[in-house]
C-alpha cells in the first residue's frame, strides 16, 4: 500500500459544480495534513492545512476522518480557475525527529464551461 | 527576496555534462528539500536539509547526484555526467523546521533542465 493514495482523476465539472477528492494515508500516527494546489507546469502551492478535524476557507473545505484515514477536500461552486492538480501531502512522525513529508501523486480537476 | 529563488529557470545541456542547480530559500527557513517532476508525473523527492545537514539523502537515484547547503541557507543540486532520463524541472522548497507549520512549504518556480 502507498503511503499516499488519491485518485488521479481527472474530474471533468462544470461551473457552479460541488466536488470531492479523497486521499487515504497509510501511517496512522500521522499529525499534520495538507492540501496543496499545482497549475500546470507551475509549482505546487499550499492551499489549506489540515491539524484537527478539519478547515475551511471560503468556498474550500478540508475534512480530516482518523478513523479511516483519509482526508477530504470539497470545493463548492466550482470556477473554471480552480482547474488544476490537488496534492494530498502528509506528515507522519519520523524516527529522529526530522521532517519529511509524503506527497501524493496529485488529483487532476479540469472545470469547464 | 520574500520567495525561494531557483536559477537557472532553464538549462539545456548535452548528455555527459555536468550541472549545477541553485536554490535561495526564504530567509529563516531552516528546512530545505529538492524534488524533481517529469512531465505529467507527481513530486520525487531527492534530499532534504536541516540547518546544513542532509539527513534524508534517500532519493537521489544515483551517485550521480549530489546536493550541500552553506551558511543555512543557499543549496546547490549538482548533477554528473547527465542522462537524458535527467530531464526534468527540478523544484526547491523551504518550511520552517519545527511545529505544525513545518509541513507548509514554499516552492521556488523550478529549474528546468533538458539533457540532449
Amino acid at each position: 500500500r502507498k503511503e499516499v493514495e488519491q485518485d488521479p482523476g481527472p474530474f471533468n465539472v462544470p461551473e457552479g459544480a460541488t466536488v470531492a477528492f479523497n486521499c487515504t494515508y497509510s501511517n496512522s500516527a500521522s499529525q499534520s495534513f495538507f492540501w496543496y494546489r499545482q497549475d500546470c507546469r507551475k509549482e505546487p502551492k499550499l492551499l489549506m492545512s489540515v491539524y484537527s478535524s478539519g478547515n475551511e476557507d471560503g468556498r474550500f473545505t478540508a475534512q480530516l476522518n482518523r478513523a479511516s484515514q483519509y482526508i477530504s477536500l470539497l470545493i463548492r461552486d466550482s470556477k473554471l480557475s480552480d482547474s488544476a492538480t490537488y496534492l494530498c501531502v502528509v506528515y507522519p512522525p519520523q524516527a529522529g525527529g526530522y521532517n519529511k513529508l509524503i506527497f501524493g501523486a496529485g488529483t487532476r480537476l479540469a472545470v469547464h464551461p | 527576496g520574500a520567495g525561494v529563488s531557483q536559477s537557472p529557470s532553464n538549462k539545456v545541456t548535452e548528455k555527459g555534462k555536468d550541472v549545477e542547480l541553485r536554490c535561495d530559500p526564504i530567509s529563516g527557513h531552516t528546512a530545505l528539500y529538492w524534488y524533481r517532476q517529469s512531465l505529467g508525473q507527481g513530486l520525487e523527492f531527492l534530499i532534504y536539509f536541516q540547518g546544513n545537514s542532509a539527513p534524508d539523502k534517500s532519493g537521489l537515484p544515483s551517485d550521480r547526484f549530489s546536493a550541500e547547503r552553506t551558511g543555512g541557507s543557499v543549496s546547490t543540486l549538482t548533477i554528473q555526467r547527465t542522462q537524458q532520463e535527467d530531464s526534468a524541472v527540478y523544484l526547491c522548497a523551504s518550511s520552517l523546521a519545527r511545529g505544525a507549520r513545518a509541513g507548509e512549504l514554499f516552492f521556488g518556480e523550478g529549474s528546468r533542465l533538458t539533457v540532449l
